[in-house]
């Protein structure tokens, strides 16, 4: 087990529209779950922190009214890019830790490629 | 600022050779070393989480050893199949946190 899964995988909007996407997890429980984004040949890089029942936790310089996370179930995740512009395009893509493992082991969802018009 | 490094960016072997990739990591506050295998399209899939220093793990013909104390892991892959092409991401996570700082990996091509 440790499946995520993460929709859509691929979006595309008009410049000034809000874009959701979710994360779940399907087979186990996950306190936390985690956004990265990355950019062309880049690395991964941590957005925030999504904790059940509570606020997320923004990296610096992530605008957290921008990209509203809500993690209102163990297994739901969701990222909500706010009017959205052409440099919000990117690849995003979320991960799980399972709710009381001994590992810090993240298992991640496929990913959701943004494009903003 | 705490910098992840893997070595090559991008390499092509040949079926049936063996290779290996590097990741550097800072060696202060070290908790644990995760290495993943992302195929295009796909998931990254967890291949080992590693936590002290010598440490060495084995999945089928891939291995990798962990040096804590001067800050590597090295990710082995021994007869390189064409199923193995993929990019391989190494991340690190400090002491009392669960965030990830991820290399920007290496692209691997197995060309048979």
């Amino acid at each position: 087990g440790a499946v995520v899964s993460q929709h859509p995988s691929r979006v595309i909007c008009k410049s000034g529209t809000s874009v959701k996407i979710e994360c779940r997890s399907l087979d186990f429980q996950a306190t936390t779950m985690f956004w990265y984004r990355q950019f062309p040949k880049k690395s991964l890089m941590l957005m925030a922190t999504s904790n059940e029942g509570s606020k997320a936790t923004y990296e610096q310089g992530v605008e957290k009214d921008k990209f509203l996370i809500n993690h209102a179930s163990l297994t739901l995740s969701t990222l909500t890019v706010t009017s959205a512009h052409p440099e919000d395009s990117s690849f995003y893509i979320c991960s799980a830790r399972k709710s009381g493992g001994g590992t810090d082991t993240q298992y991640f969802g496929p990913g959701t490629r943004l494009t903003v018009l | 600022i705490l910098n992840v490094e893997q070595s090559p960016q991008s390499l092509h072997v040949q079926e049936g050779d063996s290779t290996n990739f590097t990741c550097s990591f800072p060696s202060s506050n070290f908790y644990a070393l995760h290495w993943y295998r992302w195929e295009t399209a796909k998931s990254p899939e967890a291949l080992f989480v590693m936590t002290l220093n010598g440490d060495e793990k084995k999945k089928g013909r891939i291995s990798a050893t962990l040096n804590t104390k001067e800050g590597y892991s090295y990710l082995y892959i021994k007869g390189s199949q064409p199923e193995d092409s993929a990019t391989y991401l190494c991340a690190f996570s400090t002491s009392g946190t669960y965030k990830y700082i991820f290399g920007t990996g290496t692209r691997l091509k197995v060309l048979a």
